[in-house]
């Protein structure tokens, strides 16, 4: 079976630096996607990994080891609009996402 | 209007309603989903069309009918429903080509209360 796993909230400060992180286990791989949704909204594409290693896009990352089963974004500069749930993704066999609970961050000043 | 819009933003209906849900895209994107989120539960995907046809059905109770006259538009239609299908029902379309995983871009969602 496929199971994806993310913390259920996390806290930080305003011009900080957070870390939230994914593991999951697949039968196979076609890559880990990572969506944000603010309160009430609709959730927006971040990211897409397929390949190990970092990648880098303005204020946030996104880094993935498919040896273990591990992402994680980055979130850089941290201000008050990031205050969002963080959600991580991967494709099923059928390529039908299969999605993580969401991560809830709460920045404060 | 871009992107992916959803009608209405909000309902409240009885168990012995029925009520529809619209989607649009204006993407030009082939398929679309519709989703269900619960408060601190994951997306849960309910149904797939591709091309205008339904290549998903996760084990959704006959209360809820999908329909998808093109590739533009889908609905869910609402029957019968109990109080434990209030939730967050999201819409998605994407581009999809010959496999692999496409970013799903989303609708902002119809409120749904059963009460």
């Amino acid at each position: 079976g496929q199971n994806i796993d993310q913390p259920t909230e996390m806290t930080a400060t305003e011009g900080a630096i957070v870390q939230i992180n994914c593991t999951y286990q697949t039968s196979g791989f076609n890559g880990l996607f990572w969506y944000q949704q603010h309160a009430g909204e609709a959730p927006t594409f971040l990211s897409y990994n397929v390949l190990d290693g970092l990648e880098e896009k303005g204020r946030f990352s996104s880094f993935l080891s498919r040896s273990k089963g591990y992402s994680y974004l980055l979130l850089k500069e941290l201000q008050m609009k990031d205050s969002a749930s963080y959600l991580c993704a991967v494709p099923d066999s059928n390529y039908q996402l299969i999605w993580g609970a969401g991560t809830k961050l709460i920045i404060k000043p | 209007e871009t992107g992916v819009t959803q009608t209405p933003r909000h309902l409240v209906m009885g168990m012995t309603n029925k009520k529809s849900l619209k989607c649009e895209q204006h993407l030009g994107h082939n398929a679309m989903y519709w989703y269900k989120q619960s408060a601190k539960k994951p997306l849960e995907l309910m149904f797939v069309y591709n091309f205008k046809e339904q290549t998903e059905n996760n084990s959704v109770p006959s209360r809820f009918s999908p329909e998808c006259p093109n590739s533009s538009h889908l609905f869910l239609h609402l029957h019968t429903l109990q109080p434990e299908d209030s939730a967050l029902y999201l819409c998605a379309s994407s581009q999809d080509g010959d496999g692999g995983a496409y970013t799903q871009y989303f609708g902002p969602g119809t409120r749904l209360t059963v009460l």
